[in-house]
C-alpha cells in the first residue's frame, strides 16, 4: 500500500518557470525524502527533510514539511528541459518502528522547452 | 566504490523457473532494501536488512519470495516458481544506517514469460 499521494499527478509548465508539487500523508514519521525518476530509470535522491525541520533548500530545490498538516511541497525554481521526470516523496516511519520507506504516487512533470 | 549496484539489470524467464537477483550495496552502508516496482507506480517495500540480519520481511508478496545478506554486504532476493505476476522492477537500495537516505540501484527488470 502507498502511504503518500503526490499532487498534482501530472504537471506541465514552460522552461523557467516554477513547478510545485505536494505530497501527503497519513501516519507519524521520522523524515520524508524526495526522489526523481527520469523515463522509468534509476531513482535519484534528491532531498531529506527530518520531523523537526521545516524548510530545507538543495541549489534550485525547496521542500517544505509541515507535520501538523502531514503534507510536503517541493518547489523546483528555474526549471530545465533536464527536470522533465516523475518526482515521488517517500516517508520513513522508523522512529515509530518501521524502518522501510513508503512511496507516494508521484507527479509527472514535464518541461515544455 | 560508486553507488549501489544490481545484477542482472535485465532478467527474462520461463514460469515456474527459480530466479536470484543480487545487490551489492554501498561500501559500509549497514541498511539493504529490496522493493518492487510496478509501471507508473512508486516503488513498494519487501524487505530490509540491518547487517546481516534480516529486520523486516512483511512486504515479500508470498513464501516463494526470499531474500538473504549472509555477511552484511550483498544480498541476494530469490524468487521461486516464477510467476507472470512476479514480472517487474526489482529495486535495491543502502543506508549508512536507518533513518538516513536510502540510495537505490539501477534495478533488475525481471520478465516473467
Amino acid at each position: 500500500s502507498q502511504q503518500g499521494e503526490e499532487d498534482p499527478q501530472a504537471l506541465s509548465i514552460q522552461e523557467g518557470e516554477n513547478a510545485t508539487m505536494n505530497c501527503s500523508y497519513k501516519t507519524s514519521i521520522n523524515n520524508l525524502q524526495w526522489y526523481r525518476q527520469n523515463s522509468g530509470r534509476g531513482l535519484v535522491h534528491l532531498i531529506l527533510i527530518r520531523s523537526n525541520e521545516r524548510e530545507k533548500h538543495s541549489g534550485r530545490l525547496r521542500v517544505t514539511l509541515d507535520t501538523s498538516k502531514k503534507s510536503s511541497s517541493l518547489l523546483i525554481t528555474a526549471s530545465r528541459a533536464a527536470d522533465t521526470a516523475s518526482y515521488f516523496c517517500a516517508t520513513d516511519e522508523s522512529n515509530f518502528g518501521n524502518e522501510k520507506l513508503t512511496f507516494g504516487t508521484g507527479t509527472r512533470l514535464t518541461i515544455i522547452p | 566504490g560508486a553507488g549501489v549496484s544490481q545484477s542482472p539489470r535485465y532478467k527474462v524467464t520461463k514460469r515456474g523457473q527459480d530466479v536470484a537477483l543480487r545487490c551489492d550495496p554501498i561500501s559500509g552502508h549497514v541498511s539493504l532494501y529490496w522493493y518492487r516496482q510496478a509501471l507508473g507506480q512508486g516503488p513498494e517495500f519487501l524487505t530490509y536488512f540491518n547487517y546481516e540480519a534480516q529486520q523486516d520481511k512483511s512486504g515479500l508478496p508470498n513464501d516463494r519470495f526470499s531474500a538473504e545478506r549472509p555477511e552484511g554486504s550483498i544480498s541476494t532476493l530469490t524468487i521461486q516458481r516464477t510467476e507472470q505476476r512476479d514480472s517487474a522492477m526489482y529495486r535495491c537500495a543502502s543506508s549508512l544506517d536507518r533513518g538516513r537516505e536510502q540510495f537505490f540501484g539501477p534495478g533488475t527488470r525481471l520478465t516473467v514469460l
